[in-house]
């Protein structure tokens, strides 16, 4: 257990169905992320967000829609996906303090896009 | 961007040491970082070090970074069957701030042959 929770662990979703992936932090952070892993690419960094200000976007499609509503929760909401968006969706968190503060990974959410 | 690039596979005997190795391509001063993933889990960091430095030493890990040839390897020392995962090599982005995404290699599958 590193703190870091997702909800759902797996997801199963149609092209135009709309749906939310929900991270929670009990680490007293203040920075959040959101990272893909899919098969075929390296992991790649999504979203950033520290004192819930986004921070950064990594040219991510508006199809994916990411929420901080506070320090200890983020959201990634999705709708009319495509199916090369399944994939494993990572969140981290980390102080926020300084840009080497460890980053600290959620199990995942197993995302399947038919 | 960045590009972070590892071999797909090593296997190695139980016992025996292992040697994972990365190239980087940013040039700025920057940190490095091990993580390792176990299936069905998030990514566990297990050791970074910062570009000025040219060794890192914890227990049975040892970090080797040849700046020059922007080279970054990983010693498991006395490797064990619970280390069999995946290892990621992982380069900060560098833009600075309290939170910064990570660009991450593709990942290097180790495997333990008894």
């Amino acid at each position: 257990e590193t703190g870091v929770t997702q909800t759902p662990r797996h997801l199963v979703m149609g092209m135009t169905n709309k749906k939310s992936l929900k991270c929670e932090q009990h680490l007293g952070h203040n920075a959040m992320y959101w990272y893909k892993q899919s098969a075929k690419k390296p992991l790649e960094l999504m979203f950033v967000y520290n004192f819930k200000e986004q921070t950064e976007n990594n040219s991510v499609p508006s199809r994916f829609s990411p929420e901080c509503p506070n320090s200890s929760h983020l959201f990634l909401h999705l709708h009319t996906l495509q199916p090369e968006d399944s994939a494993l969706y990572l969140c981290a968190s980390s102080r926020g303090e300084r840009s080497t503060d460890t980053q600290y990974f959620g199990p995942g959410t197993r995302l399947t896009v038919l | 961007g960045e590009d972070v690039e590892q071999s797909l596979f090593l296997s190695v005997r139980e016992g025996d040491s292992s040697v994972i190795n990365c190239t980087y391509t940013d040039s700025s001063s920057t940190y490095l970082y091990w993580y390792k993933q176990e299936p069905g889990a998030g990514l566990q960091l297990l050791t970074y070090i910062f570009s000025n430095m040219d060794m890192k030493q914890d227990q049975r890990l040892t970090v080797l970074l040849n700046k020059k040839d922007k080279h970054l390897s990983l010693r498991i020392a006395d490797t064990q069957t619970g280390d069999s995962a995946i290892y990621f090599c992982a380069e900060s982005f560098g833009s600075g701030g309290g939170a910064d995404g990570l660009t991450f290699g593709k990942g290097t599958h180790l495997i333990i042959q008894p």
